[in-house]
């Protein structure tokens, strides 16, 4: 089965920007594994954020971005809030199935 | 507006059976996949696989196959995930999740003799 890779933590200031990447063990990642993001905070359930790489949802803030970066997925935060501390997920889809990566927690320092 | 609502928390012995659910509402219920996602204590998220209610099409993924079954009643608009035989390591979070970005609140469930 397919296995999905992020970094596990990563650290930014306030006001900073930062990029998460979400890896496949099948090859480069394209449109066609359509990528998905998650936020979660502790002891809340998930919020999708991003769908098909680069698309937002009603409530996504403006300053969360997805695109595709080196043959990866990647979700980029700019202009960094506190609130955006969390775990994010990435999602792909491969060889008929969804594959979660394991998660980057980043911190806002 | 789309929303899930699951069902309560569930403490369970090994080898009891469990059915928790997923009402749907905000949507029309046969037109989109549902989705189950697993989350063990202080661990990531899992796809567990998804259902689609239109015409019970399920697809498994391969870490669950054999281990749960998903249901879906289109008369009350409600998805199922089901155990016949629990054991300890099903302990953890379950969410329910639909392609339009809506998460159910999660059932916890607690495997324990």
């Amino acid at each position: 089965q397919t296995v999905v890779t992020q970094e596990p933590s990563l650290t930014v200031s306030p006001g900073g920007t930062v990029t998460l990447t979400c890896a496949s063990s099948t090859g480069a990642v394209t449109s066609d594994y359509y990528p998905n993001w998650f936020q979660q905070k502790p002891g809340q359930a998930p919020r999708a954020l991003i769908y098909s790489t680069r698309n937002k949802h009603p409530w996504t803030p403006a300053r969360f971005s997805g695109s595709l970066l080196g043959g990866k997925a990647a979700l980029t935060l700019s202009a960094v809030q506190p609130e955006d501390e969390a775990d994010y997920y990435c999602l792909l889809y491969s060889d008929g199935f969804w594959v979660f990566g394991g998660g980057t927690k980043v911190t806002v320092l | 507006e789309v929303q899930l609502v699951q069902s309560g928390a569930e403490v369970k012995k090994p080898g009891d059976s469990l059915k928790i659910s997923c009402w749907a509402s905000g949507y029309t219920f046969t037109d989109y996949w549902i989705g189950w996602v697993r989350q063990m204590p202080g661990k990531g998220l899992e796809w567990m696989g998804i259902i689609h209610p239109g015409d019970s099409d399920r697809r498994y993924s391969p870490s669950f196959q054999g281990r749960v079954t998903f249901s879906a009643d289109k008369s009350i608009n409600t998805a199922y995930l089901q155990w016949s035989s629990l054991e300890a390591s099903d302990t953890g979070m379950y969410y329910c999740a639909s392609p339009s970005g809506s998460w159910g609140q999660g059932t916890l469930v607690t495997v324990s003799s």
